[in-house]
């Protein structure tokens, strides 16, 4: 069984950075894409971009270039991404998926920029 | 980028029809492809996919779900509708970086 198991909610403050987590177990995300998608309060879902595993390319949405970083470890079989520069904007769920169309979702964690 | 439009809210009746459409500001089908899927998202979860590339089931997605179209205009059916399908549903297209989804369209009961 495919399961995307993302790290805990997360609080930054505004001007640093955190890092997501999301480990894939039942499959290598190797043959993959990963996915990162946001959903802030009572809105709906914008993808940030993607990566290759396998060789670390990635895309990345137009307004998410300088604000995301998408990279992973084939060894632990684990996506990353980090946001830079948080502001309160960044205050969302942020889910990684697996694949597309996305078959697979991790359960989203909740990051809230707050001072 | 490409714009997937969906109405905002649709009320229909237990055991009824529900049609939810989607419309893209450009094709998103290459030959006979047409690169539009359909997602279900419950509050407090992550979304549930339940139509790929326009008409296909995915796994374990009850059979009272449907999708068709081609090039711009997309449709998602749920017949009948039951109480379980209270939820958001959400056209994606993959035609073209960068993936869009529509704004989501929510079933409620009348």
């Amino acid at each position: 069984e495919v399961q995307l198991q993302q790290s805990g909610a997360e609080l930054g403050k505004p001007g640093t950075s955190v890092k997501l987590s999301c480990k894939v177990s039942g499959y290598n995300i190797r043959n993959t894409y990963m996915h990162w998608v946001n959903q802030r309060p009572g809105k709906g879902l914008e993808w940030i971009g993607r990566i290759d595993p396998a060789n670390g390319n990635t895309i990345y949405a137009e307004k998410f270039k300088s604000k995301a970083t998408l990279t992973a470890d084939t060894s632990s079989n684990t996506a990353y991404m980090q946001l830079s520069q948080l502001k309160s904007d960044d205050t969302a769920i942020y889910f990684c998926a697996m694949s597309q169309p996305f078959d697979y979702w991790g359960q989203g964690v909740m990051v809230t920029v707050s001072s | 980028d490409i714009v997937l439009t969906q109405s905002p809210v649709l009320a229909v009746s237990l055991g009824q029809r529900a049609t939810i459409s989607c419309r893209a500001s450009q094709s998103v089908s290459i030959s006979s492809i047409n690169l539009m899927h359909w997602y279900q998202q419950k509050p407090g979860q992550q979304p549930k996919l339940l139509i790929y590339r326009a008409s296909n089931l995915a796994s374990g997605i009850p059979a009272r779900f449907s999708g068709s179209g081609s090039g711009t205009d997309f449709t998602l059916t749920i017949d009948p509708v039951q109480a379980d399908d209270i939820a958001a549903y959400y056209c994606q297209q993959s035609r073209e970086s960068p993936l869009t989804f529509g704004s989501g369209t929510k079933l409620e009961i009348k």
